[in-house]
């Protein structure tokens, strides 16, 4: 059964804190994504990789960067956690299949609250 | 129905009464589509996909329809049940490589005992 895991279901942090949202696939998926989820704007993509150290900025990259040191793990990274970055952040993955057949699988999510 | 990119609908429906979803999409290089189901403190599940040269494909009491002519798509619940109280979202992968999506707002779907 695919599995995509989030470090933590819910995390509190502070102003000026540096947080790390981690997420490990075990399907040996190529494709990676980051998304936040906010009431009424839907899933936006914050960034996205689709090899191990690419990276892709999506539509809402600002405030934040990833890692992909290995093929099954991906990190968000908010530099300097402000209260506009307070909402739920979901990771999938993906792995391409030809003709456009890109289902991405995804993590529980992360509530993420900034102080 | 839901636009992606606009406000996020409603629909209360009966157990047992069909349910129709509504997406508009707006990128005509899409030729993927898939809808998904995201209950209250889970990540989206896949429901149901459809490739672009295909205009419906039914799954286990899931139908999806796509109409390219006007970029519009659809979701068909037969016999919705109590369960399948969710937000539904469809997304598009706008001809886009590497997996990217696009996905709608979403739609409550809310189904009364």
């Amino acid at each position: 059964d695919v599995k995509v895991t989030q470090s933590s279901r819910y995390l509190v942090k502070r102003t000026g804190e540096k947080v790390f949202l981690e997420c490990v696939q075990d399907m040996d998926h190529e494709n990676m994504f980051w998304y936040r989820q906010d009431p009424g704007l839907g899933l936006r993509l914050i960034y996205f990789s689709y090899d191990v150290k690419m990276k892709e900025k999506g539509d809402i990259p600002e405030g934040y960067s990833v890692s992909r040191e290995k093929k099954e793990r991906f990190s968000l990274i908010l530099e300097s956690a402000s209260t506009n970055q307070t909402s739920m952040y979901l990771c999938a993955s993906s792995s391409p299949q030809g003709e456009g057949l890109d289902e991405q699988f995804f993590g529980p999510g992360t509530r993420l609250t900034v102080l | 129905g839901e636009s992606v990119g606009l406000h996020l609908p409603t629909l209360s429906v009966q157990e047992g009464d069909n349910s129709i979803i509504n997406c508009a999409y707006s990128n005509s290089a899409s030729d993927y589509f898939i809808w998904y189901k995201q209950e209250s403190g889970k990540g989206p599940q896949f429901i149901i996909d459809i490739r672009s040269n295909m205009d419906k494909r039914q799954g286990q009491r899931v139908t999806v329809l796509l109409n390219k002519t006007v970029k519009h798509l659809s979701l068909q619940i037969a016999a919705t049940q109590p369960g399948d109280s969710a937000v539904y979202f469809c997304a598009e992968n706008g001809g886009t490589s590497y997996g990217k999506l696009t996905f709608g707002q979403g739609t409550i779907l809310t189904v009364h005992p």
